[in-house]
């Protein structure tokens, strides 16, 4: 699975859009983008995916580039609930590792009042 | 909306003693995963399963071992539980399908003395 890059930390205002960046340059064709996070001492919740169009769910919205070699994480009215890290992932699906998750260090997102 | 639950939020143990961590899912998923999840190691593989009775090592299966007898249920087992398995526990669940997004459950923090 392609390795990600993300920043170790950001900062949003409460009601404001955060925007969460996420390097994979290596990635591969067959490979999707996952998002997930994690509350502190909670499990992590799985956010949303995509392979190469942009989406969109109840949460948030994944911006995916043209060249897939990064992608974006928005919610766009942050509030204090969003307060957790968040992982990008990125990994082919099927094959024999039944896919198997890795996290990275991911990006502590703090939301402010 | 999928459930992933464990028996236990916090659990101490003694050195030696034989542990049992149960997962159950709801959404009817094939595949069943137990992780476990250390400060600056990020998340770990221990065992999956892809169907009832089957079971797959991960990257650290040694000193566990698991039990799948009924499709929701995957037990995970330390034999003789050591100091070293102190530790955030997580299970997850997904379809078998061509988009398998794992769903995880609250998590079991394993404290041995």
């Amino acid at each position: 699975d392609a390795k990600t890059t993300q920043p170790p930390s950001m900062d949003c205002a409460e009601g404001r859009a955060a925007n969460l960046p996420c390097n994979h340059s290596t990635i591969s064709g067959n490979e999707y983008v996952y998002w997930y996070r994690q509350i502190h001492s909670q499990g992590p919740q799985y956010i949303i995916h995509g392979l190469k169009n942009n989406e969109t769910n109840e949460m948030a919205s994944l911006i995916i580039t043209e060249d897939r070699k990064s992608s974006t994480l928005i919610l766009p009215h942050a509030t204090l609930r969003d307060t957790a890290v968040y992982y990008c992932i990125v990994r082919g699906i099927g094959g024999t590792s039944y896919g198997k998750l890795t996290f990275g260090q991911g990006t502590i997102l703090t939301v402010h009042p | 909306d999928v459930k992933v639950t464990q028996s236990s939020r916090y659990l101490v143990k003694r050195t030696g003693e034989k542990v049992f961590l149960e997962c159950v899912q709801d959404m009817d998923h094939e595949n069943m995963f137990w992780y476990r999840q250390d400060p600056g190691l990020g998340l770990r593989l221990i065992y999956f399963s892809y169907d009832v009775k089957m079971k797959e090592k991960g990257d650290i299966p040694e000193g566990y071992s698991v039990s799948r007898e009924k499709k929701e249920r995957f037990s995970l087992i330390l034999e003789s539980a050591s100091t070293n398995q102190t530790s955030m526990y997580l299970c997850a669940s997904s379809y078998q399908g061509n988009q398998e997004t794992q769903y995880f459950g609250p998590g079991t923090r394993l404290l041995v003395l």
